[in-house]
């Protein structure tokens, strides 16, 4: 039972370098989001997705895109890397819940990306 | 103005003992749900139990209760007979109803350890 997969795990970028963060999940979950951690400041919203083919945008969507092609998968990319992109970045999904009973998320395992 | 704030950092804690870690929200939603995640050193965010704002019972999962008081805006978490495996970094957050992607906004973390 995977859940939610986040490849990769760990990864050391140069400033100005691109890459794509790939989130996979496998409980038909219709949502699904991207999240930074930081010291001190918890997790904060990038940009989210509420079923096949729909995204917007987070609390903090600068420097990132992302695209959902796929109701199970969950793309996340950094064009241009810069130095304050260096962050654990986590993926979750979840049902949308009810207004009387609201569902958790799931989150995958993260993923430590440095910017040098 | 915070959705989500928990004002302790840092929690000690002897083991076998009780401890309360604090959570205060705001939202103008009379329907959301409440939330407490764990996150040990290895990074992973785990759901510990959850709290809906129609509920009339305080939430309990095991040796873990959530002290909710609704007039106040309070969602603190207890834990019971504390063991060293709880030592980790505690996330209270919210989903409520006035966001389309009804996704969690997190508090900054409360980082408890669990003494011998």
């Amino acid at each position: 039972n995977a859940g939610v997969t986040q490849t990769p795990k760990f990864r050391v970028l140069k400033t100005g370098q691109s890459m794509t963060l790939l989130c996979a999940q496998d409980m038909n979950h219709e949502y699904m989001y991207w999240y930074r951690q930081d010291p001190g400041m918890g997790l904060r919203l990038i940009h989210y997705s509420v079923g096949e083919g729909t995204t917007a945008k987070g609390e903090v969507p600068d420097g990132y895109n992302v695209s959902r092609l796929k109701k199970q998968n969950f793309l996340l990319g950094l064009e241009s890397a810069a130095p304050s992109q260096t962050s654990v970045y986590f993926c979750a999904s979840s049902y949308p819940g009810t207004r009387v009973r609201w569902t958790e998320a799931f989150f995958g395992q993260g993923t430590r990306l440095t910017v040098v | 103005a915070q959705k989500i704030t928990q004002t302790q950092p840092g929690m000690f804690v002897q083991e076998k003992e009780a401890v309360t870690l604090d959570c205060t929200y705001d939202t103008s939603d009379p329907s959301y749900g409440l939330f407490w995640y764990k996150q040990p050193s290895s990074g992973e965010m785990i759901f510990l139990i959850y709290q809906g704002s129609y509920d009339q019972q305080n939430a309990t999962e095991g040796r873990y209760s959530l002290n909710f008081q609704k007039a106040r805006k309070s969602a603190n978490l207890v834990i019971s007979a504390s063991q060293l495996g709880d030592s980790a970094m505690y996330f209270c957050a919210m989903r409520e109803g006035t966001g389309s992607a009804r996704q969690l906004t997190f508090g900054s973390g409360t980082q408890l350890t669990v003494l011998p």
